[in-house]
């Protein structure tokens, strides 16, 4: 149980479009999701939290106009990279919060590797 | 404030020797602690998890850690290693009192490779 999907888990594209990641829960309903960035060879930094049926609450120094997070239902977040740049290229991962033994444990994705050209 | 320090940024050791991956942690009173793994170009899959219950925490594939508040330690250990395990090893801390709006701070990994 407590599966997080992601899709694309690959993606290229050029500069000044935009790509759209999709964080699915499968097995479970999550009100809040996460939202990460990844360089290579480093931490997870926090983006953003995103919250089923309300705005994105984005970390300090995360463009919200840039990175657009969409929760509309209790197993579906997205998170649209606009405008994209190289220097947007990265490894996103979205995670899942879920209340077990009482607390809430996060459960993540499998990520998606975006290459800006 | 919570902080997470990694100790080595990258551990190496032989198949079938000891493990160890330390980890410091600055939080709240009530801490949860938590270690991920990850694989090359993979997500993250949790080890174990402390969450005030007994101290010492058994996780998946025979790691374990011991949480010793008077250290602010979480140091992973696992008695044999396997080629498997080479992977990158995160601590990750959370402040229980502030429940409901829980954040994860993530440590900057540790990079484990076992020497066949």
């Amino acid at each position: 149980g407590a599966v997080v999907s992601q899709h694309p888990s690959w993606v290229i594209c050029k500069s000044g479009t935009s790509v759209k990641i999709e964080c699915r829960s499968l097995d479970f309903q999550a009100t809040t999701m996460f939202w990460y960035r990844q360089f290579p060879k480093q931490s997870l930094m926090l983006m953003a939290t995103s919250n089923e049926g309300s705005k994105a609450t984005y970390e300090q120094g995360v463009e919200k106009d840039k990175f657009l997070i969409n929760h509309a239902s209790l197993t579906l977040s997205t998170l649209t990279v606009t405008s994209a740049h190289p220097e947007d290229s990265s490894f996103y991962i979205c995670s899942a919060r879920q209340l077990a033994g009482g607390t809430y444990e996060q459960y993540f994705g499998p990520g998606t590797r975006l290459t800006v050209t | 404030a919570q902080s997470v320090t990694q100790l080595d940024s990258h551990v190496s050791v032989s198949e079938g020797t000891p493990v160890l991956l330390r980890c410091n942690y600055s939080s709240s009173y009530s801490p949860s602690l938590f270690w991920y793994v990850q694989h090359p170009n993979k997500g993250l899959q949790l080890l174990l998890k402390y969450t005030s219950a007994a101290t010492l925490v058994k996780g998946i594939n025979g790691f374990e850690a011991e949480f010793k508040k008077s250290e602010t330690s979480f140091h992973l250990t696992k008695p044999s290693a396997h080629m498997s395990d080479a992977a990158e090893y995160f601590c990750v801390v959370s402040d229980r009192t502030n429940f409901g709006n829980e954040k994860l701070t993530f440590g900057t990994g540790t990079r484990l490779t076992i020497i066949p």
